[in-house]
């Protein structure tokens, strides 16, 4: 069965510093990965996917992710956080197939310092 | 392009009542899903559908949820009779054929049981 672990619960950095938000998946054949962000009383909007090809995925709100197979991770980055990047971030995973089952973790909340 | 709507947007009832939610998905989507994001946790997917047929409902507890789509189109989701850990968010989603595997979700009812 596929699963997702997002390690870090919450996360706090200073407005303009970096961000790294881990994932790490575990699926038996070529998974397909996703981050959605979430705002407080909102519903989840996709920052970004990876299907195949290039692994270093660029997303909306200068959000990238990097694919590596070898350590099953998806790490989610953006090199300079804004304070409208507080939120609760989840990374998800999907089966191939036509239905896409998303499997999500349990999220990262990330606060952001003035 | 009008995004995921649903209604109503906060419920609170007592254990043993009845209720139920309703969403309507992003014109032309197929499919549609409905998650369970349980405070502190990841969204995790009740049923899906693809029109009006059932893809997967393996995570819904029959016992007590239900939903259709009879048109293909809309959809409600019921519970009866509720129980105390049913308190959740309930988030509809929906995707297209055009950009299989990016799902588009409302904003959810937040269900409080007491």
């Amino acid at each position: 069965a596929q699963s997702v672990t997002q390690p870090d619960i919450h996360i706090t950095v200073s407005e303009g510093a970096s961000l790294e938000l881990r994932c790490n998946y575990s699926y038996g054949a070529t998974p397909y990965l996703f981050w959605y962000v979430q705002s407080p009383g909102q519903g989840l909007q996709l920052l970004l996917k990876y299907f195949s090809g290039d692994t270093l995925v660029q997303g909306i709100k200068g959000f990238e992710a990097e694919f590596k197979r070898s350590q099953s991770s998806f790490n989610l980055r953006k090199p300079s956080v804004h304070w409208s990047d507080a939120a609760e971030y989840f990374c998800a995973v999907a089966s191939g197939g036509s239905n896409y089952k998303l499997t999500f973790g349990k999220g990262t909340l990330l606060t952001v310092n003035p | 392009e009008a995004g995921v709507a649903q209604s109503p947007r906060y419920k609170i009832i007592e254990k043993r009542q009845s209720v139920a939610f309703w969403c309507n998905p992003i014109s032309g989507h197929a499919t549609l899903y409905w998650y369970q994001q349980i405070l502190g946790q990841g969204p995790k997917l009740l049923i899906q559908f693809q029109n009006n047929g059932v893809v997967d409902d393996s995570q819904l507890p029959k016992d007590r949820f239900s939903a259709e789509r009879l048109k293909g189109v809309d959809s409600t989701l019921k519970i009866q009779p509720a129980k105390l850990e049913d308190s959740a968010v309930y988030l509809c989603a929906s995707s297209g054929l055009e950009r299989q595997g990016e799902q588009y979700f409302g904003p959810g009812t937040r269900l409080t049981v007491t």
